[in-house]
Formats: structure tokens, sequence, C-alpha cells
């Protein structure tokens, strides 16, 4: 069955401490991969995406996130958190073709201590 | 980038009465559109997927006869709650994705209360 584990479900670190959320898949065949975050009450901003080529993709807000094939993993890191950082941030997985319907995970929620 | 977006971004109705969700697509041709449920602390659920011109498919457990859809055309979709009910009261997000893209760029949600 196709599944995207966010393994945690709530992480809390220090303004200024470097983060890591971890994000694992199942898909049949290697998929688009993405990473959303969601303030509070609002919609979902893409941050990257990953489809081909180098397996360190650099998004938006100094976000990266790392494609290991063998570990069936896309984990999202910064290397130093802000306080603007703290909100819900989603991974998802998405087909190479046809539908383009995303499988979601569960989402993990950072918060951020002054 | 791509923009999307919702209106309204909030509604109160009485239970019975229909409410209108519009998603739009600012800045590019949406052949597909996404809408999504999302309840409290909880992940996005897929409700269903529109193409422009054609029939939305449904999510398995979602009613298509409470939950219409109209694709009517290349920046806009809508979402129609017939008959809502207090548990049809959520956050109602749309996105968008456009020719070859393999992107969706997400609205900014609507959140609907049903009395």
């Amino acid at each position: 069955a196709q599944s995207v584990t966010q393994p945690d479900i709530h992480i809390t670190v220090s303004e200024g401490a470097s983060l890591e959320l971890r994000c694992n898949y199942s898909y049949g065949a290697t998929p688009y991969l993405f990473w959303y975050v969601q303030s509070p009450g609002q919609g979902l901003q893409l941050l990257l995406k990953y489809f081909s080529g180098d397996t360190l993709v650099q998004g938006i807000k100094g976000f990266e996130a790392e494609f290991k094939r063998s570990q069936s993993s896309f984990n999202l890191r910064k290397p130093s958190v802000h306080w603007s950082d703290a909100a819900e941030y989603f991974c998802a997985v998405g087909p190479t073709s046809g539908t383009y319907k995303y499988i979601f995970g569960t989402g993990t929620r950072l918060k951020v201590l002054a | 980038g791509a923009v999307v977006s919702q209106h309204p971004s909030w509604v109160i109705c009485k239970s019975g009465t229909s409410v209108k969700i519009e998603c739009r697509s600012l800045d590019f041709q949406a052949t597909t559109m996404f809408w999504y449920r999302q309840f409290p602390k909880q992940s996005l659920m897929l409700m269903a997927t529109s193409n422009e011109g054609s029939k939305a498919t449904y999510e398995q457990g979602v009613e298509k006869d409470k939950f219409l859809i109209n694709h009517a055309s290349l920046t806009l979709s809508t979402l129609t709650v017939t008959s809502a009910h207090p548990e049809d009261s959520s956050f109602y997000i749309c996105s968008s994705r456009g020719g070859f893209q393999e992107t969706q760029y997400f609205g900014p949600g609507t959140r609907l209360l049903v009395l």
C-alpha cells in the first residue's frame, strides 16, 4: 500500500537551532516528492520539491531536503530555525504521471522556543 | 509563482442551506483542481479531483450528491456543499495544477461552520 509516514507529530526546537523533519514513504516506484508548510488557518505553501537529479534540493526560506532512495526518505532540514518557522509541515508524494494525486503524511507540528 | 485564491475564506450558515466555495487559479490555467478537507490538527483528505470540462472524480466515501464540484473553466472550480449539516463543518482547501505541471498549488482555504 502507498503511504507517507512522518514519525514526529510534534517537534520543539529553540530559535537558532538546527531542524530535521523526517519523511518516509512507501510507493511502487520513485515518486515525485514535496514538502509543504501550513501556518494556522492558512493553505499550504510549497517549500521544495524533488523530481529527479541532484538528491539534495534547496527550497524557500532556507530549507533543504535530501532524497535517499535506499531509505525511501525525504527529510527536511534547516540549519538555523527562526521563530516564524513555527507551523505545520507536510510531506507529500505524487505519481510521475496520470492523476498527479498526492498522498500526504500526517504532518509535523513545529514549535519554536524563543 | 502560482497563485490560487479561494472565496469565501470564512462562511457560517444554517443547517440545511447550501454553500458554494470558489477556487480560482489566478496566473495559470488549471487543467486539474483538487478539493481537500482538513479536520483540526489532521492531515488533508482528498475529496475529489476535477478536470476542466469533465465530471469530477470523487474519492471513496465522499458523497458526490452532497459535495457538488464544477470545473467550468481553466481558472475556476466550485465546491457546493448541499444541505449542509454541522458535521460538514471543516476547513476546505483547493489546489490546482496546470498542463504538464506535477506540482499542486494550494489556495488559502475556506472555513465552513454549519450551525
